[in-house]
């Protein structure tokens, strides 16, 4: 099946410092998605973004289709960022989706 | 977006006992699934519920130990059976929204994070 590889596992930043989290995938999709996940458990829906670049304030991402790989962009961290950030491909019509391992992102004030 | 509720939000479990646990969404939705997430893991998916019939199980998951239903397309339960310690987890109901919607993006519930003794 398809395999889906986040970098880096961990990542620890000074608040105000931007970050690069990377999402690799080993076939096409035809659902990428981006969520964190706060450290009460809730699973938050950043982007829906199997194509493309999107923008949302202070975060932005950007998939490369054909090149399986997209890439999510924090810029000024804030604590509020802290957490668990996922990646999700879907690759069937039963619209199913594969987890990454995750990028575990600690901001320090 | 759709409000997805869970319940219970959390309990502490003796082995050998089950616990079901509810999905509710506040309108309908095509698809609903149920994952499981392990203390410092990803998450797996365990199945997809199927409105009306049985659901469809991943691989490594089987009825006996997590039946679950759909009686319509706004509620699921998912029940874990005969529980052992290492079915302590985090289990989240996601569902992809109707048609008008983004085709297949997915939202989740708040959780159910279980503790089995």
């Amino acid at each position: 099946g398809i395999q889906v590889e986040q970098s880096p596992p961990d990542l620890i930043l000074q608040e105000g410092a931007n970050s690069t989290l990377r999402c690799n995938f080993s076939d096409s999709v035809n659902n990428l998605q981006w969520f964190h996940q706060n450290p009460w458990g809730q699973l938050i829906n950043l982007f829906y973004i199997p194509s493309g670049t999107k923008q949302n304030g202070r975060l932005s991402a950007t998939t490369v289709a054909t090149e399986r790989y997209s890439l999510l962009y924090i810029s000024s961290s804030q604590t509020t960022d802290s957490g668990v950030y996922f990646c999700a491909v879907g690759y069937s019509s039963a619209s199913k989706i594969i987890f990454g391992s995750g990028t575990r992102l600690s901001i320090r004030p | 977006s759709a409000v997805i509720s869970q319940k219970p939000s959390r309990d502490i479990c003796q082995r050998g006992t089950s616990l079901t646990i509810q999905c509710q969404v506040d309108s309908q939705v095509t698809m609903m699934f149920w994952y499981r997430q392990q203390p410092g893991q990803s998450l797996t998916l365990i199945a997809t519920a199927n409105q009306g019939s049985e659901a469809t199980y991943e691989s490594g998951f089987v009825i006996d130990k997590f039946p679950i239903s759909r009686p319509n397309l706004t509620f699921s339960t998912l029940t874990v059976s005969n529980m052992s310690p290492e079915d302590s987890s985090i289990y989240l109901c996601s569902v992809v929204l109707s048609s008008g919607r983004i085709y297949n993006e997915q939202f989740f519930g708040p959780g159910t994070r279980l503790t089995v003794l």
